[in-house]
């Protein structure tokens, strides 16, 4: 059982957007900057999104995060079949002094 | 551009030790926590705990009374090692990086090791 909890899996059209959400506590998301993650099979997860809504550099503006509350979303617009992969929220929690992780979120392009 | 490298045997015996090394290269320990991470087959991501350059660590209560994190005397490698290993601990085993303050984000991860507890 993850500490933050995400949608285990979300489908939409290409060239459609899909949001993916991630709920946590006071602790973690209520006190700490979201990130994302995006992983595709065999592969380390690689950063997507930090800081609740900012880009690494190479990362498509299709790619966008928020954050309210305890809660945050990662949207991704003009789906691609490119885009299939499983997606991770992860942030701090001051209750542990340490990292808690969604359980993932597999991202189905039809 | 820092490099991260995991290594370490791929096979270990129900309640053993498990020990693996991350190798960086390309970067400075300071202002970073260098952490584990895994990830069982088919499952979610796990903190196991993380080292900062004054090796000063912090552990997952869920395993810390079976992990240890250190660097090398060099500083160039940590080590992770996880004690009394059950085929629980069968996973995909990550190197990372993380900034100390701000987002905390893991913006360098190693390609992963696999390591298997067999019985």
């Amino acid at each position: 059982q993850s500490v933050l909890a995400q949608p285990p899996s979300v489908s939409e059209a290409p060239r459609q957007r899909v949001a993916i959400f991630c709920s946590g506590s006071s602790s973690n998301i209520g006190n700490n900057p979201v990130n994302w993650y995006q992983q595709f099979p065999g592969k380390a997860p690689k950063l997507l999104v930090y800081y609740d809504n900012l880009l690494p550099s190479g990362v498509s503006d299709r790619f966008s995060g928020s954050k309210s509350g305890t809660s945050a979303s990662l949207a991704i617009s003009g789906l691609q079949s490119e885009d299939e992969a499983e997606y991770y929220c992860g942030t701090w929690d001051d209750s542990l002094n340490g990292w808690v992780f969604g359980g993932g979120t597999k991202l189905t392009v039809l | 551009q820092v490099q991260m490298q995991e290594s370490g045997p791929g096979l270990v015996k129900s309640s053993e030790t498990l020990s693996l090394t991350c190798i960086v290269s390309g970067g400075s320990i300071s202002k970073y926590y260098w952490a584990w991470i895994r990830q069982p087959p088919g499952k979610g991501l796990e903190w196991i705990g993380h080292i900062d350059h004054s090796a000063n660590s912090n552990y997952n209560p869920s395993l810390k009374s079976r992990v240890t994190i250190s660097f090398d005397t060099s500083k160039t490698q940590f080590s992770l090692r996880v004690s009394s290993v059950t085929a629980a601990d069968s996973a995909m085993y990550y190197c990372a990086r993380s900034y100390v303050s701000g987002s905390r984000r893991f913006d360098s991860w190693g390609q992963g090791t696999l390591v298997t507890v067999s019985s």
